[in-house]
């Protein structure tokens, strides 16, 4: 049984440029998360959907950032322009809505921003 | 502001011996609590939980002990492993309306040396 598949594993692009990572989440889980993880602060939760339905995006940092989920099988994060302090590593996790504290993560997506 | 904090960035004991993981929390909504364990170039993943109307959940090796008058949990394993060696995350959550999130601690690196 496959776990959440995120790509691409890594990415590397100038500032200004834009950056979309994809997640697949496990096949009948209804929460979808996306994170970011920096050394200074953590695991990050930037947005969550349930159903397909952005819940809580009071974690996405700027206007620059935006996630969306077109379907249960499949979410976007996009980042325009991408800017050298958004360098981290960024992990998609699902779960089932009734057990959201018990989330199943990616590899994760290293993003360097040069 | 961390609500979630794991003082120790790190830790290292020897194989047979217990570690012991400690995580403090502030805010007194929390309700769930749980331990991740992430290895390098992976997501993090599920370790054990506690709801805090328990004060300890045992599973095998591992098990969490939770001390809410004073805001505080550990982790305990024993006896140590080399394969446990990995980054150790504590995650507390709260109910808000029907949704939950997890509230991440910076996490505690453990060195199990043979």
């Amino acid at each position: 049984d496959a776990g959440v598949i995120q790509s691409p594993r890594h990415e590397v692009t100038e500032m200004g440029q834009e950056v979309t990572l994809r997640c697949k989440p496990i096949s009948g889980h209804n929460s979808l998360f996306w994170y970011r993880q920096t050394m200074m602060r953590g695991l990050e939760l930037l947005i969550y959907f349930n159903n397909n339905v952005p819940i809580d995006d009071s974690g996405m940092p700027e206007d620059r950032f935006s996630a969306k989920m077109p379907n249960a099988s499949f979410s976007t994060l996009k980042i325009q322009p991408s800017e050298p302090r958004d360098s981290a590593v960024y992990f998609c996790a699902s779960s089932f809505k009734d057990r959201a504290s018990e989330q199943y993560f990616g590899p994760g997506t290293r993003l360097t921003v040069t | 502001d961390q609500q979630v904090k794991q003082n120790s960035p790190s830790l290292s004991v020897q194989e047979g011996r217990i570690s012991i993981l400690n995580c403090d929390y502030t805010n007194s909504m929390f309700d769930y609590f749980l331990w991740y364990k992430k290895y390098p170039a992976e997501g993090p993943t599920f370790l054990i939980s506690i709801s805090s109307i328990k004060d300890k959940n045992e599973d095998g090796r591992f098990t969490v002990f939770l001390n809410k008058s004073a805001k505080h949990l550990s982790l305990h394993i024993v006896p140590s492993q080399p394969g446990d060696s990995a980054v150790y995350f504590c995650a507390a959550s709260a109910r808000s309306g029907n949704n939950r999130k997890l509230i991440w601690g910076l996490g505690t690196s453990l060195a199990v040396n043979p």
